[in-house]
């Protein structure tokens, strides 16, 4: 079965560093989706690419976030510099078209000290 | 008002019961929702679409009632494994197909 990657599963890094995840959708998906979810809360969209373009990073801090989907396969995610409160787990995701089901690759869990 | 809203729980019911969550929504000119299932620190997983004419698959039953603006999804004969916590997914008002998860609804199925 078909299954979104996402490097690293977990990071650790102190505050005022990069980092940096990266994201490979389903084979033949269009759409990416880049969110972030905090502990009991629903995932929260950052980012989404049609292709290699952005169509929506309303959500993106962009002082310190930036994404990007160079050839329209797979995609990364920066930030720099980090900060505390972006602890988090960063979830990437594809559908084969806007507005379809997504599915999920299983995270990167970032912790900012 | 929020985009979704759905109940945060946790519903604590024993193995064999049967449990129902609603979750409301807000732009009347959705078409598309979804239910997600998240096991605690893992992605979530879609766990079923939701059409006009309801969707049922297996134990799991899923209702969309666009007078009220909420679906529901019911789960019969709980198993101890259903234990997560189910989002709900909704599109954003505005258009251009942004889909909006809510914060989901916990479901503690005990012996």
């Amino acid at each position: 079965e078909a299954e979104v990657a996402q490097s690293p599963r977990y990071k650790i890094t102190e505050k005022s560093q990069a980092v940096a995840f990266w994201c490979d959708p389903i084979s033949g998906h269009a759409t990416l989706y880049w969110y972030r979810q905090i502990l009991g809360q629903g995932p929260e969209l950052l980012v989404q690419f049609q292709d290699e373009s952005v169509v929506d990073d309303s959500q993106l801090p962009k002082d310190r976030f930036s994404a990007e989907r160079l050839k329209g396969v797979d995609s990364t995610l920066k930030i720099q510099p980090a900060e505390l409160g972006d602890s988090a787990m960063y979830l990437c995701a594809s559908s084969s078209h806007r507005g379809n089901e997504q599915f999920f690759g299983p995270g990167t869990r970032l912790t900012v000290l | 008002r929020k985009e979704v809203e759905q109940d945060p729980g946790p519903f604590n019911v024993p193995e064999g019961a049967t449990v129902a969550f609603n979750c409301t929504y807000s732009n009347s000119a959705s078409q598309s929702f979804f239910w997600y299932r998240q096991d605690c620190r893992k992605e979530p997983k879609l766990l079923m679409s939701v059409y006009s004419s309801g969707n049922e698959d297996g134990r799991f039953t899923a209702q969309l009632n666009r007078a009220s603006q909420y679906i529901s999804l019911l789960i019969r004969d709980s198993k101890l494994s259903d234990s997560a916590t189910y989002l709900c997914v909704a599109p954003l008002s505005g258009g251009y197909n942004k889909l909006i998860f809510g914060a989901g609804t916990r479901l503690a199925v005990h012996p």
